[in-house]
């Protein structure tokens, strides 16, 4: 049972435009929502996280939103670089416990 | 050191040989945890560590596979008889926090890549 989902496989942005990850969960006890990104031959690096007692987090160019009804959660990338080509993993926990990761997108930022 | 450290970096072994992962956390991180990403797929939880006791070991595919974290810091998988499916990616990351508390961050080593031919 896949819990955390990334549908679209791959993504491909032009450099300077916005790049939109799409995450979608089912367990609706999730409280604490990551993204994370992952450079061939390196282990995932942490990008940005959001709580459930929110709807938005921006870090720079990341901003990531969150929809509980919905139980959907996208990070924006504004504008990309072709140094955040890379595959993103969305994750999720509850009460701290461990992260599940969904299968994650592969973005391309091309000039 | 000032990251997760792994090693071997890189394992080829021959079907049905034993393995060993080894996993140096981020000093003062009480949690460990082992993750593996097979070829196109997602990042798979394996088991997590709470000090030297492992409260969760649901993610370890079969009875091949073990685990153990002594003195609170180095962990090691071991891979018993391995299969060609074993082949994969092992990630190990650790967290400053103990699991239980929200806005729990994880921080990943660059990974064990073991093929098994």
């Amino acid at each position: 049972d896949q819990q955390v989902k990334q549908n679209s496989p791959s993504l491909s942005v032009q450099e300077g435009r916005i790049s939109i990850l799409n995450c979608d969960y089912t367990n609706s006890m999730f409280d604490y929502f990551l993204w994370y990104k992952k450079y061939p031959a390196e282990g995932p690096t942490f990008l940005i996280s959001i709580s459930s007692i929110k709807d938005k987090n921006e870090d720079g160019r990341f901003t990531v939103f969150l929809n509980k009804s919905a139980k959907h959660l996208s990070l924006h990338i504004v504008p990309s670089q072709p140094g955040d080509s890379a595959v993103y993993f969305c994750a999720a926990n509850r009460h701290g416990d461990k992260l599940i990761f969904g299968t994650g997108t592969r973005l391309q930022v091309f000039p | 050191g000032a990251g997760v450290s792994q090693s071997p970096s890189n394992k080829v072994t021959e079907k049905g040989k034993d393995v060993e992962l080894r996993c140096d956390p981020i000093s003062g991180h009480t949690a460990l945890y082992w993750y593996r990403q097979s070829l196109g797929q997602g990042l798979e939880f394996l088991i997590y560590f709470q000090g030297n006791s492992a409260p969760d070991k649901s993610g370890l595919p079969s009875d091949r596979f073990s685990a153990e974290r002594t003195g609170g810091s180095v962990s090691t998988l071991t891979i018993q008889r391995t299969q060609q499916e074993d082949s994969a990616v092992y990630l190990c990351a650790s967290s400053p926090q103990p699991t239980g508390l929200a806005g729990n961050t994880i921080y990943f080593g660059e990974g064990s890549w073991l093929t098994v031919v």
